[in-house]
Formats: structure tokens, sequence, C-alpha cells
């Protein structure tokens, strides 16, 4: 089955740098990666997602990255601004599809 | 607009009390059903999932279960809670297959084991 591997588990950087979170992933089958953010004491909620079919995929200050070669795949946030402090988690396809398999997450957090 | 509700929002129980948590979804048919469980400081672990009535997956051998009596009703449950059954529950809910399209969370119920 999926196995879902995301490092850093904490980063900290100052506000208008750039964060890097990595996943890797063990099912070369998988073709739907995405990112989900969780801000403190709410819910997750999709912040960006790539297909198998691209390589990299923009959505104003941050971006996702695939290597299916390598199977891992990366969420870059440039400028990076107080309010992006969050929890993030990277996902893959489990069960041929029918659930999502996450990462442990990244605590992402933004200092002025 | 599809709208996911869950219930209690917070939840104080002592070991050994029964459980039972509840997530309906409103405004779609035949979701694919999710629940997770995120302890403090740590990830989302897949529960149990469901593609349609009556039918579970159980991802975790744990002394919890689910049931799925209606449509858009997923219930979560224990007959005897343990101190290590505390966490943040998550219910999610996807149109299609949940391992290629995007999961709605529901707002979460807190659970402390005492």
């Amino acid at each position: 089955g999926e196995n879902v591997e995301q490092h850093p588990s904490t980063l900290s950087v100052q506000e208008g740098d750039s964060a890097v979170i990595k996943c890797t992933y063990s099912d070369s089958a998988s073709n739907y990666f995405p990112w989900y953010k969780q801000e403190l004491g709410k819910r997750p909620q999709l912040i960006i997602d790539i297909r198998s079919n691209v390589g990299e995929k923009k959505d104003q200050r941050i971006a996702v990255t695939l290597n299916k070669t390598a199977k891992h795949f990366s969420l870059h946030i440039t400028e990076t601004q107080p309010e992006d402090s969050a929890v993030y988690f990277c996902a893959a396809p489990y069960q041929a599809g029918t659930a999502l398999i996450f990462g442990k997450g990244t605590t992402l957090s933004v200092s002025s | 607009s599809q709208t996911i509700h869950q219930w209690p929002a917070t939840l104080v129980q002592p070991v050994g009390s029964p459980l039972s948590l509840e997530c309906t979804v409103e405004g779609t048919s035949n979701p694919n059903l999710y629940w997770y469980r995120q302890a403090a400081g740590r990830g989302l672990q897949l529960l149990f999932y469901s593609v349609g009535i009556g039918q579970i997956s159980s991802e975790v051998p744990q002394n919890l279960s689910a049931s799925r009596p209606q449509d858009r009703q997923f219930i979560l449950s224990s007959k005897k809670l343990l101190l290590s059954d505390s966490g943040f529950y998550l219910c999610a809910w996807s149109a299609l297959a949940g391992g290629n399209n995007e999961q709605f969370f529901g707002p979460g119920t807190r659970l402390t084991v005492l």
C-alpha cells in the first residue's frame, strides 16, 4: 500500500522568505497529490493539488512540483507572510484512489 | 452548496464510557465519507471510509467502529473509550473517489478522555 513521508516536521522562516516542504510516496501508480493547510484549531483545507500529467502547478505564491521518476513532490511558498503560519499536509491516493493517505504534517512558522 | 456538520464540537468522557460522534453532509448524494483522527501534534490518521450505505472499510485495528445508516450520515462509535482515544476527530466527504479528488473536512470534534 501507499506510504507518504513528509519533511521537515517544523519550519521557521522570516517574512518574505521562501518555504519548501517535501514529500515522498511509495506507490508508482499514484496520480493525484494534494496539499492541505490547517490553521490552529480549524479544519484542513485544500490549497493546491497536482495530477501526474503535469510536473508543476502554480497559484499565486504557491506552487507544487512533481517528480514521478523519483516519487516525490514539493510545496513551494514564496514571499511568505505571517498568515501562512499553519500546519501543511501532503497526501497521496490509497486503495486504488478510494481514500487518501496523509503525511505527518509540517508546522510552518512565519515571523515578521 | 454542500455543507458538512459534526457534533458535538467538544466532548469530555471518562475512560470506559461509550462514544458516538455524528457527521452529516448536505447538498450532495452518495458521497464518499471518511473519519480521521488527529492526536495532539500528530498527523491525520485515516480511521474508516465508506463508499456507500452500509459499506465500511477499517484502516486501523482499534476499539472504534463506524456505521453509515443513511446516505449522508456517518457515525463513529466506541463501546469503551481508552485514554489513547483522545484527539481531534475529523469527518470528510468527497463527491468522487476521495483518493483522486478534493476532500472537504467538517469542523471536527475535540474528544478528551479522562
